[in-house]
């Protein structure tokens, strides 16, 4: 079955130290987001892309960057940790060409501590 | 500017009880979408409902019903005789055309008692 998945699930890091976390989908889907999800903000969008070699910024993207180089994955990279980025993080895809295009389906999550 | 509200941070009830959860939205196109996400104590999230603004019927899905009303730029969720299983935070969410991106509202949690 297709589905999209997340790695690592939980990380702990360091404050300083560059951290990838992993997305990959197997549903061909174009458009893959990345959100954070914080107590008292629901969840918020870092970085997006709509197919490969494209990415845009969110709202919170400062201190994350993300590479589109194949369909399926959008790996989202912190610089330089900090503790402020210790978030749960979502992957998520949408299918343009569908007629629920904007439907978006996440991942498990990704748990991140910055110690 | 878009944005979802969603006022009621927490709200506990009894099995079997009704229970309505209410989001507000902004925007300013004519065209846009919303949608409801469910995420139970696990983590995941669980897709629930879209609804774009041409379509102002109310839907029911089981338990489940959403109502839709532009005049006041409100999409109210409604479960009706809420079971343990409901306990979950839902979100709801905007979309405008031709952007995909999701605006999440805050989230409310929903406690179900046996």
């Amino acid at each position: 079955d297709a589905e999209i998945t997340q790695s690592p699930r939980h990380k702990i890091t360091e404050t300083g130290r560059q951290v990838t976390l992993a997305c990959h989908q197997t549903w061909n889907h174009n458009n893959m987001f990345w959100y954070r999800q914080d107590l008292g903000h629901g969840l918020r969008l870092i970085h997006y892309s709509y197919g490969v070699q494209d990415t845009n910024k969110g709202e919170v993207s400062d201190g994350y960057s993300v590479s589109r180089s194949n369909t399926e994955d959008l790996p989202l990279t912190l610089e330089s940790a900090a503790s402020s980025q210790t978030s749960v993080y979502f992957c998520a895809s949408s299918d343009v060409y569908s007629s629920s295009y904007n439907e978006q389906f996440f991942g498990p999550g990704t748990r991140l501590t910055v110690l | 500017a878009q944005k979802v509200t969603q006022a009621q941070t927490e709200i506990s009830v009894v099995e079997k009880e009704d229970v309505t959860l209410d989001c507000v939205y902004e925007t300013r196109d004519t065209t846009y979408y919303l949608f409801w996400y469910k995420q139970p104590p696990s983590g995941e999230l669980v897709f629930l409902i879209r609804r774009n603004s041409f379509d102002e019927q109310n839907e029911i899905s089981g338990r489940y019903s959403w109502n839709f009303q532009k005049s006041t730029s409100s999409f109210n969720f409604t479960i009706t005789a809420s079971q343990v299983v409901d306990s979950a935070v839902y979100f709801c969410a905007l979309s405008e055309e031709d952007t995909d991106k999701l605006i999440f509202g805050t989230g409310t949690r929903l406690q179900v008692f046996p």
